[in-house]
């Protein structure tokens, strides 16, 4: 069946480091991929998306590409900020639509 | 534009006693879900609605859990006895599914319900 796995947190950087969360991803055909991000006590919110090979999603400074022959999406960020200190979740759906299936999520935190 | 609204935020109950929770999604969006957040893990869906038809519900634990969605808008979410195992966060989303069947459109989620059964 599809599923997400993404690398494990906590992942713990100084502000203005280089950030990358991992992402891999089974499914069968061609799903559509999605970051979507929990800040402490907030909901989940759509970070970015991508719906087909190659494509490349970016939000906020963040971007992931979709690449289909590593079954990868993973994120992307070249200067992380305090504020960029949350969860982040990868996510794929099939394109039948229906349900996220969602990674476990990585506790990303940034210090000053 | 509202935000998906979920009532309440918090509740505590304790085990083999009922709670219900409430959603209201974005105006104008046909499809709503439920998912449920265990601690640590990502969110996992419990049921889907198109309109006001349950189209996926094959991971709800239909013993104990019923939802509704009546007139396709609100929906309530209910647990019959619950369990100590029921402690989580139940989240509601919803999307404007234009063409049935695409993949990419958005969810937009709620804060959630943060549920501890004592």
């Amino acid at each position: 069946g599809n599923s997400v796995t993404q690398m494990e947190g906590p992942v713990t950087l100084s502000e203005e480091a280089f950030l990358t969360i991992n992402c891999t991803y089974t499914a069968t055909g061609y799903p559509s991929l999605f970051w979507y991000v929990q800040y402490p006590g907030e909901g989940l919110q759509l970070l970015l998306k991508a719906t087909k090979a190659d494509d490349k999603g970016s939000n906020k400074g963040f971007e992931a590409t979709y690449r289909k022959e590593t079954t990868s999406f993973h994120l992307e960020k070249g200067s992380v900020q305090v504020s960029d200190s949350a969860v982040y979740f990868c996510a794929l759906r099939n394109n039948q639509g229906g349900k996220l299936i969602f990674g476990q999520g990585t506790e990303l935190s940034v210090k000053p | 534009e509202a935000g998906v609204v979920q009532s309440p935020r918090y509740k505590i109950i304790e085990k083999k006693q009922p709670v219900a929770f409430w959603c209201n999604p974005i105006s104008g969006h046909n499809t709503l879900y439920w998912y449920r957040q265990n601690l640590g893990q990502g969110p996992e869906l419990l049921i889907r609605y198109e309109n006001e038809e349950a189209v996926d519900d094959s991971q709800l634990p239909k013993d104990r859990f019923s939802a509704e969605r009546l007139k396709g808008v609100d929906s309530t979410l209910k647990i019959q006895p619950a369990e100590l195992g029921d402690s989580a966060v139940y989240l509601c989303a919803s999307s404007l599914d234009t063409f049935p069947g695409q993949g990419s459109y958005e969810q937009y989620f709620g804060p959630g319900t943060r549920l501890t059964v004592t």
